[in-house]
């Protein structure tokens, strides 16, 4: 049972267009984390939010967590290929655990 | 090295055998930690060592799975009479400190059970 759960699970989108993917989860969480990974490979850290509220930018991607610090969510504008990939969300609480994962999919 | 280093790479093991996963996770990291990575999933989590201390084994599936870190470094993953469900990507990582902060993973390794 995934205490984080993403959607989309699935997301296939158009080159240039703007997409939003969510994670969700009942708990507090005194961080949470994204990620990104590609086939054969470990996730690869991309952001970490910690404050209720906060928004983080990076390049095109926006970042933003829950008040509650208990959701969060991933804007990417203007999606590029290079974007395609699987992205986590990941909860700290002393250890970390993993959703399920949304895959992207930017077709040219 | 560099980065977290795991082996073997890919591991194909017949059902019933005992396999052994190696990570060797960034020199001076404390915390260690295992993953389970289905196909089309996310990493599930297996179990956290800080040093050599396992502090947390809650997400290990079955007796069947055991890992340890004697010396707080190097770990290993071992899981004893594989059954074809235990086929997936394991997955390593190390942080820092804590076990809140981010996360260096390896490539894992694939394991299929035939």
């Amino acid at each position: 049972t995934q205490l984080l759960e993403q959607s989309p699970q699935f997301l296939s989108i158009q080159e240039g267009e703007n997409l939003t993917v969510y994670c969700n989860s009942s708990s507090v969480f005194s961080s949470l984390q994204w990620y990104r990974q590609e086939p054969g490979e470990g996730p690869v850290l991309l952001v970490t939010v910690v404050t209720g509220g906060e928004v983080k930018k990076l390049k095109r991607l926006t970042f933003q967590f829950g008040d509650a610090r208990k959701d969060s969510s991933l804007h990417i504008t203007a999606a590029q290929p290079g974007d395609t990939g699987l992205y986590l969300c990941a909860g700290a609480n002393n250890d970390m655990r993993f959703g399920a994962g949304t895959r992207l999919t930017v077709k040219p | 090295g560099a980065g977290v280093s795991q082996s073997p790479r890919y591991k194909v093991a017949k059902r019933g055998q005992d396999v052994a996963l190696r990570c060797d996770p960034i020199s001076g990291h404390v915390s260690l930690f295992w993953y389970q990575q289905a196909l089309g999933q996310g990493p599930e989590f297996l179990t956290y060592f800080q040093n050599e201390a396992q502090l947390d084994k809650s997400g290990l599936p079955s007796d069947r799975f055991f890992a340890e870190r004697p010396e707080g470094s190097v770990s290993t993953l071992k899981i004893q009479r594989t059954q074809q469900e235990d086929s997936a990507v394991y997955l390593c990582a190390s942080s820092p400190t804590g076990g809140d902060e981010k996360l260096f993973f390896g490539s894992g390794t694939q394991l299929s059970v035939l």
